[in-house]
């Protein structure tokens, strides 16, 4: 089965840092995403990662540890545009496309002033 | 930059009627998918599309069900019979293999609401 687990929900300062983790158990593994969605929109690609350690892309960095089944996204200097949901999403399947993400529930982060 | 359009943005039925869910994927792209997201709930893996066949579904994906790539550019859901809990927005995404990452790119989502 799968499971993918984040919080709920966060807040933050504006020009702060905040990590949004995610956990997973699935019954295989080829990457894990993340994914921004405001309200009423589309999901929007963040990161990837597939092998273990930070990728890093401007403002937002994600890390991954295969063996613990966790990953972080980081958000630098937070801005009021970042309150979103941020979906962590795992592929299961092997390389070669045509394979289904696995979506957590989401973290809603509140921006604040 | 190239992005995956979905027509109509909102589509109101009666519940039995069938609808028709339209998709345009990202021109060079070669996987085609179709996800769900009830309100407040989690998006869902519906059904993955490849070389003019499903390559996988999710048990949500019943014989109500069926994906159909009619011409080069136009890829579409159709629901057969709508239920009330098939109210929900619906995301097609796209994907190929450039860099190795298949990173899947969702369109802006059809809302469905069936009443």
């Amino acid at each position: 089965g799968q499971n993918i687990d984040q919080p709920t929900e966060m807040t933050a300062t504006e020009g702060a840092i905040v990590q949004i983790n995610c956990t997973y158990q699935t019954s295989g593994f080829n990457g894990l995403f993340w994914y921004q969605q405001h309200a009423g929109e589309a999901p929007t690609f963040l990161s990837y990662n597939v092998l273990d350690g930070l990728e890093e892309k401007g403002r937002f960095s994600s890390f991954l540890s295969r063996s613990k089944g966790y990953s972080y996204l980081l958000l630098k200097e937070l801005q009021m545009k970042d309150s979103a949901s941020y979906l962590c999403a795992v592929r299961d399947g092997v390389t070669g496309g045509g394979n289904k993400l696995t979506f957590g529930t989401g973290t809603q982060l509140k921006v604040e002033l | 930059e190239p992005e995956v359009t979905q027509t109509p943005s909102h589509q109101v039925t009666q519940m039995g009627q069938e609808v028709i869910l339209r998709c345009v994927p990202i021109s060079n792209h070669l996987y085609f998918y179709w996800y769900r997201q009830i309100l407040g709930q989690k998006v869902e893996f519906l059904v993955s599309f490849y070389n003019n066949e499903i390559s996988e579904k999710s048990e949500i994906f019943d014989d109500q069900f069926s994906v159909e790539r009619p011409d080069g550019s136009n890829f579409t859901l159709k629901i057969r019979s709508t239920k009330l809990e098939d109210s929900a927005m619906y995301f097609c995404a796209s994907s190929d293999l450039a860099g190795g990452t298949d990173t899947q790119y969702f369109g802006p989502g059809t809302r469905l609401t069936v009443l």
